[in-house]
């Protein structure tokens, strides 16, 4: 079957721009996490649903950043008025729930955004 | 935000060689998991560990959870080609679903 898709995969953008990045999880997975990698770097965790409510956003740099999920499955990130810290690449990953450490969270190829 | 200390940062071996690396943290985890990154891709779970002291294999690798729950490694037995990218420990607090990500290995086999 499909797994987590992201679009657009590469987004070029300049300082002060906002942008959308969009993610489609696995059919029936009701958890979804947004996730920033920078160059060298490991995973930093942004934001979580559970549905379409976020239990936890401590994880967004900024008030620049915010996302949201509808339907319970479709998620967008989006990022206002961009600057040049805020390129990387911007990983999701959906599981079957939440909340468990059985729920194994399969990721998307990321979308590389880099801010000019 | 806090991380795991993964180490070597990058390695460089023959094909056919065995390869180990291995995170360590100040923090207790109930959740070991180790992932591989293949460029432009997302990361693919290998082998996920659930108590102190698990020894668990997949394969040409094999992964353990320390007895104090604050570190993991990996091996991977006899290197192939297939094998060069990037792998990340991620450990799982017992409280929360959060990972805490390694700064990730890469591995890179020479000609």
């Amino acid at each position: 079957g499909a797994g987590v898709s992201q679009s657009p995969s590469n987004k070029v953008t300049e300082k002060g721009k906002d942008v959308e990045l969009r993610c489609d999880p696995i059919s029936g997975h009701t958890a979804l996490y947004w996730y920033r990698q920078s160059l060298g770097q490991g995973l930093e965790f942004l934001i979580y649903f559970q549905g379409n409510s976020a239990p936890d956003k401590s994880g967004l740099p900024s008030d620049r950043f915010s996302a949201e999920r509808t339907g319970g499955s479709v998620s967008t990130l989006t990022i206002q008025r961009t600057q040049q810290e805020d390129s990387a690449v911007y990983l999701c990953a959906s599981s079957l729930m939440g909340q468990s450490i059985y729920n194994e969270q399969f990721f998307g190829p990321g979308t590389r955004l880099t801010v000019l | 935000g806090q991380q795991l200390n993964q180490s070597p940062q990058s390695m460089f071996i023959q094909e056919g060689e065995d390869v180990s690396m291995n995170c360590t943290s100040s923090s207790i985890f109930n959740t070991w998991l180790w992932y591989k990154q293949d460029p432009g891709e997302g990361p693919v779970l290998l082998i996920a560990l659930y108590k102190a002291g698990e020894l668990t294999s997949n394969g040409r690798l094999t992964a353990q959870f320390g007895i104090t729950r604050k570190d993991s490694f990996l091996n991977i037995s006899a290197s192939i080609p297939s094998d060069v990218g990037i792998y990340f420990c991620a450990g799982q607090l017992t409280s929360n679903y959060q990972l805490i990500w390694g700064a990730g290995t890469k591995l890179i086999i020479k000609p």
